[in-house]
């Protein structure tokens, strides 16, 4: 079955300076990549995803890139801020499993002002 | 238009018990899956409904059952609860394209039920 690898676990950056989270997916038929941020005790909510026919997509100051031959993606933060501290996950679903996502393991992201 | 709500969230039980959890699936939403996430684990996917069939179901033994009821929302049963089903119980509701056809729809995750088991 499909399994998603996340990294780095931790992850701390200065106040404006980018961050960068990769993530690696064993299923070359997956088709669909979302990346959430869960801040602690709050629900995990979707901050941006990409599905297998783009190669990047960005949103104000996050970006997706994912590379379908290698099977990896990448999320990229720039411009950090203390708010945008928190644990994040990538997650894959599944070819014709569809509402099952995948989740990596997680990298808790620590922004110091 | 309605987020998904859940319920209770939070509660103790003790081992060999058997709790019930609660999901309403965000208005319009038709499809709602349940996440076990354990502290400092990534959600694990338990299993998925749409109207009111199961479909798909994750790495989990029988004694983690669910059902939908004719409005989407969903519940969440475990029976003989083990220490290790301590965790944040998610649900997840999105809009499915049908049973047999990849949903890649967006998530939308509740705040979760936090189960404690003594």
């Amino acid at each position: 079955g499909e399994n998603v690898e996340q990294h780095p676990s931790t992850l701390s950056v200065q106040e404006g300076d980018s961050a960068v989270i990769k993530c690696t997916y064993s299923d070359s038929a997956s088709n669909y990549f979302p990346w959430y941020k869960q801040e602690l005790g709050k629900r995990p909510q979707l901050i941006i995803d990409i599905r297998s026919n783009v190669g990047e997509k960005k949103d104000q100051r996050i970006a997706v890139t994912l590379n379908k031959t290698a099977k990896h993606f990448s999320l990229h933060i720039t411009e950090t801020q203390p708010e945008d501290s928190a644990v994040y996950f990538c997650a894959a679903i599944p070819a014709n499993q569809g509402g099952k996502l995948i989740f990596g393991q997680g990298t808790e992201l620590s922004v110091k002002p | 238009e309605t987020g998904v709500t859940q319920s209770p969230t939070h509660l103790i039980k003790t081992r060999g018990q058997q709790v019930t959890l609660r999901c309403s699936s965000q208005s319009g939403h038709n499809t709602v899956s349940w996440y076990q996430q354990a502290l400092g684990q990534g959600p694990q996917f338990i299993f998925q409904y749409y109207r009111e069939e199961e479909n798909g179901r994750g790495n989990f033994p029988p004694r983690f059952s669910g059902l939908q009821f004719p409005n989407y929302s969903s519940e969440l049963n475990v029976n003989a609860l083990e220490l290790d089903d301590s965790a944040l119980y998610l649900c997840a509701s999105s809009l499915g394209q049908g049973a047999s056809t990849l949903n890649t729809g967006e998530l939308f995750f509740g705040e979760g039920s936090r189960l404690t088991v003594l």
